[in-house]
């Protein structure tokens, strides 16, 4: 079965302390993404990567990192986490081939930060 | 001002009814234009994927964009209670690859039975 699959899938930490939430797809996808989702603001991208070691900004990078070691994990890493990154997370692959775009998405990550 | 603007409802319409859903930009650059479905506690799933100007038919689904406008829409036809959901459109300019995604805040959707 296709699925990206996110762990943990809640999460509730303190300030400063590190944390990494994984996202790994089984399709052998070349593109992964990650979002948050806010509250009257919709989808906002964090970072995407079009293959292995290759990633890039998206509009809200600040206060995250990113590793594309292996095609299928793409893990988001908060170094050390604020209040501000409380919020909802989603994990994304793609493929788009002559037109045509395959996408899955994550179940999501809720994460609090005290 | 925000890169991709949408109306964040609600829009309530009768089971049946044809539903437009709109979302407007200002980059140029955007030639990739995505209609995604947000059911509550759920991930999004990419419902329609345009590339450029015009209409893509899927179903009882429409995708139109109008690049000259800076405006797209997405039509539903015969609108059914479980068409209830969050709307998004997402957008992404053309460099032969992948690049960064813009979504709107998304259009809640509530179908009356």
């Amino acid at each position: 079965e296709a699925q990206v699959t996110q762990n943990p899938r809640y999460l509730i930490t303190v300030t400063g302390k590190k944390l990494t939430v994984t996202c790994s797809q089984n399709m052998n996808h070349e593109y992964m993404s990650w979002y948050r989702q806010d509250p009257g603001l919709g989808l906002r991208q964090i970072y995407y990567s079009m293959n292995v070691e290759v990633t890039d900004k998206g509009d809200v990078p600040e206060g995250y990192k990113v590793s594309r070691k292996e095609k299928r994990n793409f893990p988001l890493i908060l170094e050390s986490p604020s209040p501000n990154q409380t919020s909802l997370y989603f994990c994304a692959s793609s493929f788009r081939r002559g037109g045509q775009e395959t996408q899955y998405f994550g179940p999501g990550t809720r994460l609090l930060v005290l | 001002q925000k890169e991709v603007e949408q109306d964040p409802g609600p829009l309530s319409v009768p089971e049946g009814a044809i539903v437009s859903l709109n979302c407007t930009y200002s980059n140029s650059a955007f030639q990739y234009f995505m209609w995604y479905r947000q059911y509550s506690r759920k991930g999004p799933e990419l419902l329609m994927y345009t590339y450029s100007s015009g209409n893509k038919e899927d179903g009882r689904f429409t995708a139109q964009v109008d690049k000259s406008s800076k405006y797209i829409s997405l039509f539903i036809r015969d609108s059914q209670p479980s068409d209830s959901a969050t709307y998004l459109c997402a957008m992404s300019p053309n460099s032969g690859g992948y690049q960064k995604v813009t979504f709107g805040t998304g259009t809640k959707l509530q179908v009356i039975p």
